[in-house]
């Protein structure tokens, strides 16, 4: 399975935006690269996707490398509540259903 | 939304005991994930089911097993507890595509005595 390597620990300002990067050089063409957070005492929840093209939505941008090889979380402005452990995955077209975590990105926002 | 259900938040269990946790969701997703996930480990992969009856090993299967008769339900069985499978275990689902999101339940907490 491909793997993705995260750094272990973050610390931003609140208010400031943050970026979390996420390597997968082993990626292949047809996976997908997909983002999770997890908030304390909480299963994960879904953040943003993408294949190729940047990707924004209401909680995060995704920015995607040229070669694919490595990508980066953008939250715009951090708050209190974006304290969390940030995954990146890939999801293979096949074997999808096999999808591995990493430990994750642990993101500390100060007021 | 979709929604996945995990039968119990908290359990207590004695060693040697069989349990069993439930997970169950309402979205006819085809794909059904069983992950633990102890402190620093981050989320490592026990079983995941891609439809009725089918099921595949993930990273950690030892001493576990699965159940899925029917599509929206998918059991972990713990077949001789033990106190190394003290944990948080998750259940999750999705659709059978790499362009799909993974939904995850709350989380159940599981201590072996």
């Amino acid at each position: 399975d491909a793997k993705t390597t995260q750094p272990n620990s973050m610390e931003s300002n609140e208010e400031e935006p943050v970026h979390l990067p996420c390597n997968h050089s082993t990626i292949s063409g047809t996976d997908y690269i997909h983002w999770y957070r997890q908030l304390p005492s909480q299963g994960p929840e879904y953040v943003i996707h993408g294949l190729t093209s940047n990707v924004n939505n209401r909680m995060a941008s995704l920015a995607i490398a040229e070669d694919r090889k490595s990508s980066t979380l953008i939250l715009h402005r951090a708050t209190l509540r974006d304290a969390a452990v940030y995954y990146c995955i890939l999801r293979r077209r096949t074997n999808a259903g096999k999808s591995t975590f990493g430990d994750g990105t642990t993101l500390t926002v100060k007021p | 939304d979709v929604k996945v259900t995990q039968s119990s938040r908290y359990l207590v269990k004695r060693t040697g005991e069989k349990v069993f946790l439930e997970c169950v969701q309402d979205m006819d997703h085809e794909n059904m994930f069983w992950y633990r996930q102890d402190p620093g480990l981050g989320l490592r992969l026990i079983y995941f089911s891609y439809d009725v009856k089918m099921k595949e090993k993930g990273d950690i299967p030892e001493g576990y097993s699965v159940s899925r008769e029917k599509k929206e339900r998918f059991s972990l069985i713990l077949e001789s507890a033990s106190t190394n499978q003290t944990s948080m275990y998750l259940c999750a689902s999705s659709l059978d595509s790499s362009g799909n999101t993974i939904y995850f339940g709350e989380g159940s907490w599981l201590t072996v005595v």
